[in-house]
């Protein structure tokens, strides 16, 4: 199983620019997540998706889009970058039944410049 | 104020101490909670979960929960220069299907 699989590892972007980020996850989770690391602000979530069809704000969501396309694929979308969205983001997935953990992605390196 | 709080640090103990990681959250609806190991330039992977009041050993790992006093730990004991990482404390409440993440602590074990 590959578990959570995002595109791309790296990608630099100039200011303005657009682009989607992929995941994909083959543990047949309900909820999928996106969260950016940034130094000293530890992991903070900008969207997620509790189920196939829904999607709800996190804690930083201005200047992002997401799209839940099936029950396997979650994508996050800047339309327009800023330098402020530099960061690393990693993308997850969980079966929230009981007391289950998030597995995450091996992350997406963006810079903005 | 972040509902998840950690110490930044960085810890250092020596090889084979006990190192004691601690973590605060605000919520009183959360639920569970997770403790998640990051090596620079990885993803976080988890250590273990623990919900219930009290203790949950694993391994070298031992969880500790306090719920009237909202608070989470972790204590690594033999302490190893390869659990030098950072630590990732997330709590989730039922039926909110978030996880939210302390700013993690950075350890160091040293030879």
């Amino acid at each position: 199983n590959a578990g959570v699989t995002q595109t791309p590892k790296f990608q630099v972007l100039k200011t303005g620019q657009s682009m989607t980020l992929q995941c994909a996850q083959d543990m047949n989770h309900n909820s999928m997540y996106w969260y950016r690391q940034d130094p000293g602000m530890g992991l903070r979530l900008i969207y997620y998706s509790a189920s196939e069809g829904t999607t709800d704000k996190g804690e930083v969501p201005n200047g992002y889009n997401v799209s839940r396309l099936n029950k396997r694929e979650f994508s996050l979308r800047l339309e327009s970058a800023a330098p402020s969205q530099t960061s690393v983001y990693f993308c997850a997935s969980s079966a929230p039944r009981g007391h289950t953990e998030a597995f995450f992605g091996q992350g997406t390196r963006l810079t903005v410049v | 104020q972040k509902e998840v709080e950690q110490n930044s640090g960085p810890l250092s103990v020596p090889e084979g101490a006990i190192a004691s990681l601690n973590c605060t959250y605000s919520d009183r609806g959360s639920q569970s909670f997770f403790w998640y190991r990051q090596y620079s330039g990885k993803s976080p992977e988890l250590i273990m979960f623990i919900y219930s009041n009290g203790d949950k050993e694993d391994g070298r790992f031992t969880a500790q929960l306090n719920k009237a006093s909202q608070y989470v730990s972790l204590l690594i004991r033999d302490s190893q220069p390869s659990d030098s990482a950072t630590y990732l404390c997330a709590a989730s409440t039922s039926g909110t299907y978030k996880y939210i993440f302390g700013t993690g602590t950075r350890l160091k074990v040293l030879a």
